[in-house]
């Protein structure tokens, strides 16, 4: 199975501050990586696929790098909505796992 | 408008088989490339993906749990179903049911809201 490594597990950060959150795969996974959102009492929300995709719908602050083993999320100015969870799923292979999540709180 | 729910019971014994049924509406199984599947979530953790079943009867388990389950789909009824056997305290979660909307692209597009099935005698 393919282990994906979230970090930080919990971050703290201010409304407008930039945020990065790095995904991180134990072998290399071309570009097959997702992001989800969740929030309290909530499904999952995908946000991007294949790295780079914005979902439809989903704002332009929130962007997606990176390739093989290393990702990144990046959320440009953040809002108080954007205080959620945030995982990383690699589609590769099956079984498709998912990151531990990060929890983005508000400072 | 793309919808999941999922049904079942939220309360098994230890040892019990469950059985989750996903019906979905505003796309159909029987369009290549389109799969329905299964995610899990423990109370306070993370994702855990179970199983996936395609259009065109594929399946894929997760290789953990694969002696434990069963997934199948009726497509004239627009459901699916996964069933697990062996239930223990430790498979307390909520089950989501999802979409993979393209051929080769097995990330998750829609979901349900989850059910919260709690194993315990």
């Amino acid at each position: 199975d393919i282990q994906m490594t979230q970090s930080p597990s919990s971050l703290s950060a201010s409304v407008g501050d930039r945020v990065t959150i790095t995904c991180r795969a134990s072998q290399g996974i071309s570009n097959y990586l997702n992001w989800y959102q969740q929030k309290p009492g909530k499904p999952p929300k995908l946000l991007i696929h294949n790295t780079f995709s914005l979902q439809s719908g989903v704002p332009s602050r929130f962007s997606g790098s990176g390739s093989g083993t290393d990702f990144t999320l990046t959320i440009s100015s953040l809002q108080p909505e954007d205080f959620a969870t945030y995982y990383c799923q690699q589609s590769y292979s099956s079984p498709y796992t998912f990151g531990q999540g990060t929890k983005l709180e508000i400072k | 408008q793309i919808t999941l729910k999922e049904s079942g019971p939220t309360l098994v014994k230890p040892t019990q088989t469950l059985t989750l049924t996903c019906t979905f509406s505003g796309f159909s199984l029987d369009t290549g490339g389109v799969g329905v599947g299964w995610i899990r979530q423990p109370p306070g953790k993370a994702l855990e993906w179970l199983a996936l079943i395609f259009w065109d009867d594929d399946k894929r388990l997760s290789p953990s749990l694969a002696s434990r389950l069963t997934i199948s789909k009726d497509t004239s009824k627009n459901q699916v179903v996964l069933t697990m056997t062996h239930m223990d305290p430790v498979d307390t979660a909520t089950y989501y049911c999802v979409r993979r909307p393209l051929r080769g692209q097995n990330w998750f597009d829609s979901w349900g809201q989850g059910t919260l099935v709690t194993v315990s005698s």
